[in-house]
């Protein structure tokens, strides 16, 4: 079956950084996605990778490893704002997300 | 904003009632999808609709019903609802359904069904 692994909840200190790890198994894979979730509010799309490797943008890097079915979203200087659930998502043979339940990150000052 | 609204944002029903769930995206995008999201569980897509045809329904049970009339609007049907139907219904679109398309997501329509 169809199966994405995250962990359930993280806590880390302002200013810090944080690594959040993901491990899929899917029917083909078309690439893996990272969108962040505030409480009631939207996800909103934060990294998409493809390849192996690492992809920076801004505070926020996600790693990709195909061999391994292993993705990690990286947060750096965390701030207070960075407090919400980070959902990994990766793309089947079929081109349809199968979602990961979300990491709820609680930052402490 | 993400470009895509819904309404209404929040819906109390019960188990007889028939409401409907509106979603309106502003993207120009060709792809729209129903999500539920319930606590602490992944998110599921119930429908799939490319250009305005359906393209997917992942087994979702017949008293969720979807209507898209043109690439920006997408509704979802409810009627004799259950209890554990209650969630956080999502819509989103996309510029496409193939590789690297990000979906863009409404704020959600929270569901009780009493």
């Amino acid at each position: 079956g169809q199966n994405i692994d995250q962990p359930t909840e993280m806590t880390a200190t302002e200013g810090a950084i944080v690594q959040i790890n993901c491990t899929y198994q899917t029917s083909g894979f078309n690439g893996l996605f990272w969108y962040q979730q505030h409480a009631g509010e939207a996800p909103t799309f934060l990294s998409y990778n493809v390849l192996d490797g690492l992809e920076e943008k801004g505070r926020f890097s996600s790693f990709l490893s195909r061999s391994k079915g292993y993705s990690y979203l990286l947060l750096k200087e965390l701030q207070m704002k960075d407090s919400a659930s980070y959902l990994c998502a990766a793309m089947d043979s079929n081109y349809q997300l199968i979602w990961g339940a979300g990491t709820k990150l609680i930052i402490k000052p | 904003e993400t470009g895509v609204t819904q309404t209404p944002r929040h819906l109390v029903m019960g188990m007889t009632n028939k409401k409907s769930l509106k979603c309106e995206q502003h993207l120009g995008h060709n792809a729209m999808y129903w999500y539920k999201q319930s606590a602490k569980k992944p998110l599921e897509l119930m429908f799939v609709y490319s250009l305005e045809e359906r393209v997917e329904n992942n087994s979702v049970p017949s008293r969720f019903s979807p209507e898209c009339p043109n690439s920006s609007h997408l509704f979802l049907h409810l009627h004799t609802l259950q209890p554990e139907d209650s969630a956080l219904y999502l819509c989103a679109s996309s510029q496409g359904t193939g590789p690297s398309y990000e979906q863009y997501f409404g704020p959600g329509t929270r569901l009780t069904v009493t």
